[in-house]
């Protein structure tokens, strides 16, 4: 009964891989995220959508595509893996765009070799 | 820009010492603001929030935080750790743009706790 599911926890794979990371929200809200924490720990937001549609689109390779196919799930395609790629990938969800108070997935460590 | 500071990397305290994690952050109005916290290899919790109201808010597993508009602070104290607090810290900021709402975090606070 997690609120907010991340599958994998841990990926590994090799350059020029194309990956995907999956996340679900059993919670009803309306809005969810991607952040990217890098190696020195730093959290930063990718993406956003709300009821399926993309609200924020932050400074990120096009390499990079985020998919809504309902609101409670926000999934996270990666072609072309670089090594840079390596980090944790959170999801996250907030009742509305406008509530800022968000729940946050367990992470998942993506290792490019 | 809007952005968070958090100007300690690390910190270690005794078990049962009080604590207090230092957090800036530059925002033009009263911004919301939030502490979470990350232990080894798990996700973020919230810890405890302030959008507005009394300036002291208190959390969850015994911590508050103040928030300082003079000082655009928001510190988080605890007055008694337990070793099982030694986690990250993370102070985040919520500011509009684009018409939602985002979190700007800072660079996180480690917490070493000595027995």
């Amino acid at each position: 009964d997690t609120a907010v599911s991340q599958t994998p926890k841990y990926l590994v794979t090799q350059m020029g891989n194309d990956k995907s990371i999956k996340c679900e929200q059993n919670l009803g809200h309306d809005t969810m995220y991607w952040y990217k924490q890098d190696s020195k720990k730093f959290l930063k937001i990718m993406f956003s959508y709300n009821n399926k549609e993309l609200i924020i689109n932050e400074t990120v390779p096009n390499r990079f595509s985020p998919k809504s196919p309902d609101k409670a799930h926000l999934n996270l395609h990666i072609n072309s893996l670089e090594l840079g790629d390596s980090a944790v990938y959170f999801c996250a969800s907030s009742l509305d765009s406008l509530n800022t108070e968000a729940f946050f997935g367990q992470g998942t460590r993506l290792t490019v070799v | 820009a809007q952005s968070v500071t958090q100007p300690d990397i690390h910190i270690t305290v005794s078990e049962g010492a009080s604590l207090e994690l230092r957090c800036n952050y530059s925002y033009g109005a009263t911004p919301y603001l939030f502490w979470y916290v990350q232990s080894p290899g798990q996700g973020l919790q919230l810890l405890l929030k302030y959008f507005s109201g009394d300036t002291l808010v208190q959390g969850i597993k015994g911590f508050e935080a103040e928030f300082k508009r003079s000082q655009s602070s928001f510190n988080l104290r605890k007055p008694s750790v337990h070793w099982s607090d030694a986690a990250e810290y993370f102070c985040a900021v919520s500011y509009s743009g684009a018409g939602s709402y985002q979190l700007t975090f800072g660079k996180g606070t480690k917490l070493s706790v000595i027995p």
